[in-house]
């Protein structure tokens, strides 16, 4: 059974870059059939995708967020990680992580992690 | 983007009814519809998949429908432990969208 865990800091001050990781265990990262993304949930409000990324480093971005995201990985510790820049407080949400799958028709998120509440706040 | 909205925001139900959420694509989706179910302070948990498919352990009283682009899932009998907020995503077309929600309370 996958197991993921996000970890990073819990405050961010606005302009700055957000930076978390997720620590993927139970499996390897380095698996033909699934993506590895990071989804938000702004308190009160509703889930959103933010990127994806294979092992091999292939990346997918949500436009409306591309111009600001970086999404890697790191095989050798079976983790990926996100950036976020120039945060403001719109960017305070609960950030996961999620096993997706990479065969077409199923990109839905399997396995997620528990999350981790980032608030942008000077 | 794909727009999924979801009906009802929120619905009061009890022990043992049936309940159906609804969530209607802005444009055709192919059936590439998930559900979860959300309870507070957790990560979403998948229930169903491509629409109708049910995700391994999830409870036969889950079941998911398609008409076009209207997507519903139907609870059969509800337990005190469904009670929770329910999620659609559509994954046929980057970016990846989610309804809005439906808080399913007691």
């Amino acid at each position: 059974q996958v197991q993921l865990l996000e970890s990073g800091p819990g405050l961010v001050k606005p302009s700055e870059t957000l930076s978390l990781t997720c620590a993927v265990s139970g499996g390897s990262i380095n698996n033909d059939n699934y993506y590895w993304g990071w989804i938000r949930q702004p308190p009160g409000k509703k889930l959103e995708w933010i990127a994806s990324i294979y092992y091999r480093g292939n990346t997918f971005y949500n436009p409306s967020l591309k111009s600001r995201v970086t999404i890697s990985v790191d095989t050798s510790n079976n983790q990926f990680s996100v950036k976020l820049s120039s945060v403001t407080a719109t960017d305070t949400a609960v950030y996961y992580c999620a096993r997706q799958g990479s065969v077409t028709g199923t990109y839905y998120f399997d396995s997620w992690g528990q999350g981790t509440l980032v608030t942008v706040s000077s | 983007d794909i727009q999924m909205t979801q009906s009802p925001s929120s619905l009061s139900a009890s022990v043992g009814d049936r309940v159906t959420i609804t969530c209607r694509a802005s444009q055709g989706i192919s059936n590439y519809l998930a559900w979860y179910q959300q309870k507070p302070g957790k990560a979403p948990k998948l229930l169903l998949y491509a629409a109708s498919r049910l995700q391994g352990g999830v409870p036969s009283r889950f079941s998911g429908s398609a008409s076009g682009t209207e997507y519903t899932l139907t609870i059969s009998s509800l337990q005190p432990e469904d009670f929770a907020t329910y999620y659609c995503q559509q994954y046929s077309t980057n970016p990846y969208t989610f309804g809005q929600g439906t808080k399913l309370e007691i």
